[in-house]
């Protein structure tokens, strides 16, 4: 059965500096997503990154980046330079190959504190 | 504002009412999702529809949820018989069914609260 796992439920970083926020995930399938969302306390999923299966280098979007270590079945999210407004929960997420449509299984979260 | 919209934003209702949700997706977005999450966990996945057939629905829509996106635009998810259980975030999400790593664009989500 396909999980993800997001072991730290809080984190906190000083502004500025570097956080991970850890995912891994079981699956048995060889083609599949994975994204990161932020969900800050208005309640709207935001989307941050994505990796694919197949995708040869870790996906990079402006201060996110995504440490894909596909043996290890791991999919962390770097979040560089902290800002107070990164202060939020983060999900990790899986998309299945089912049909490519965005179903989705989330992870528990991680909530972020950064402190100035 | 272009983005997924839900209404309302809030609903307390007693037990045993009837609820409705409406979803309203980014205008060209043919795929659109429910997803429903209690306090502290991640989003479920609940229902799909690709226009406005309903292609998907996971065991946790019970016989008393129904969800419908009649012209392939809105969507509305209805809840019979509420109970306490049902308190929740319901999420609706939507994208665009051309290419494989499209991210799904969620609203704000409807929190419901059965007393």
């Amino acid at each position: 059965a396909q999980k993800i796992t997001q072991t730290q439920p809080g984190m906190f970083v000083q502004e500025k500096e570097a956080v991970t926020l850890d995912c891994t995930y079981d699956t048995s399938d060889q083609s599949y997503g994975l994204f990161w969302y932020k969900q800050p306390s208005s309640g709207e999923m935001i989307f941050l990154i994505y990796q694919g299966s197949y995708d040869e280098q870790n996906a990079t979007e402006g201060r996110y980046s995504l440490n894909f270590q596909k043996a290890r079945k791991s999919a962390n999210l770097v979040i560089s330079a902290s800002q107070l407004g990164d202060s939020a929960m983060y999900f990790c997420a899986m998309r299945r190959p089912s049909g490519g449509y965005n179903k989705l299984i989330f992870g528990a979260g991680t909530r972020l504190a950064v402190h100035p | 504002d272009t983005g997924v919209s839900q209404d309302p934003r809030h609903k307390i209702t007693k037990r045993g009412q009837n609820v409705t949700f409406r979803c309203d997706p980014i205008s060209e977005h043919n795929r659109l999702y429910w997803y429903r999450q209690t306090l502290g966990q991640g989003p479920e996945f609940l229902t799909y529809f690709q226009n406005e057939a309903q292609l998907e629905k996971s065991r946790l829509l019970s016989d008393r949820f129904s969800a419908e996106r009649p012209k392939g635009s809105f969507s509305t998810l209805e809840i019979q018989r509420t109970e306490q259980g049902d308190s929740a975030m319901y999420l609706c999400a939507s994208s665009p069914s051309a290419g494989v790593n499209t991210e799904a664009f969620f609203g704000q989500g409807t929190r419901l609260t059965v007393v």
